[in-house]
């Protein structure tokens, strides 16, 4: 058990859609980063949130944006979705910014 | 930027064998961490061994352990005793001391165990 649920498991949304993908980590994980992981790839950095702000982004374009709330939950929205969004992303929780990060499950987002 | 490199895209071994999986890197910064992370069928990302690049002594854990050669930029896991349960995509990931948590991840080698 790592401590880190993401929410739903899978999602299937059609080009041009907006989604929200959701990630609850356990107490105490104040930073939370986001990935995305293609078909038969290594999941790329989408950015990292500490302490509810922002803390460095990948390159990924700003319709990929982010919240994290102060219950260690943290939101992924991406708008205007296309094809190439298709993949699995997900979400990793620390204890600050020296800690080992622990990922979720993942969500599984088809984009048609 | 940094970068790591799996050359192994498939692996199998026996079970009760030993098996080493490669990575290498490339980077231009003298503080790091290296990380092993395991992706079963499940798709949940295990961390399997963590390294930190001033510590010259290679970390173990149980049956999983590193030969990381820092001047070489290599970091390689090495599996004794493989079980079935080992089988799973691994991944070998970079991730620097300073700034924000951003892993960095090779493409991943999917290790077979053959009972």
């Amino acid at each position: 058990e790592t401590g880190v649920t993401q929410s739903p498991t899978h999602l299937i949304k059609t080009r041009g859609q907006q989604v929200t993908l959701r990630c609850s980590s356990q107490s105490g994980h104040n930073t939370v980063s986001w990935y995305q992981q293609a078909l038969g790839q290594g999941p790329q950095f989408i950015f990292q949130y500490y302490r509810e702000e922002e803390n460095g982004r990948g390159n990924f374009p700003p319709r990929f944006s982010g919240l994290q709330f102060p219950n260690y939950s943290s939101e992924l929205n991406v708008n205007a979705l296309e094809l190439d969004d298709s993949a699995l992303y997900l979400c990793a929780g620390g204890q600050g910014l020296k800690d080992t990060q622990y990922f979720g499950p993942g969500t599984r987002l088809t984009v048609l | 930027a940094q970068t790591v490199t799996q050359s192994q895209p498939e692996m199998s071994v026996q079970e009760a064998e030993t098996v080493t999986l490669s990575c290498t890197y490339d980077t231009s910064e003298s503080d790091y961490y290296l990380f092993w992370y395991k992706q079963p069928p499940s798709r949940q990302m295990i961390l399997v061994i963590r390294q930190e690049a001033y510590k010259q002594q290679n970390a173990t854990e149980n049956r999983f352990s590193v030969n990381f050669q820092k001047a070489a930029k290599s970091f390689s896991l090495k599996i004794s005793d493989s079980q079935l349960g080992d089988a799973a995509m691994y991944f070998c990931a970079y991730r620097s001391y300073q700034g924000a948590q951003k892993l960095v991840f090779g493409q991943g080698t999917r290790l077979t165990i053959n009972p």
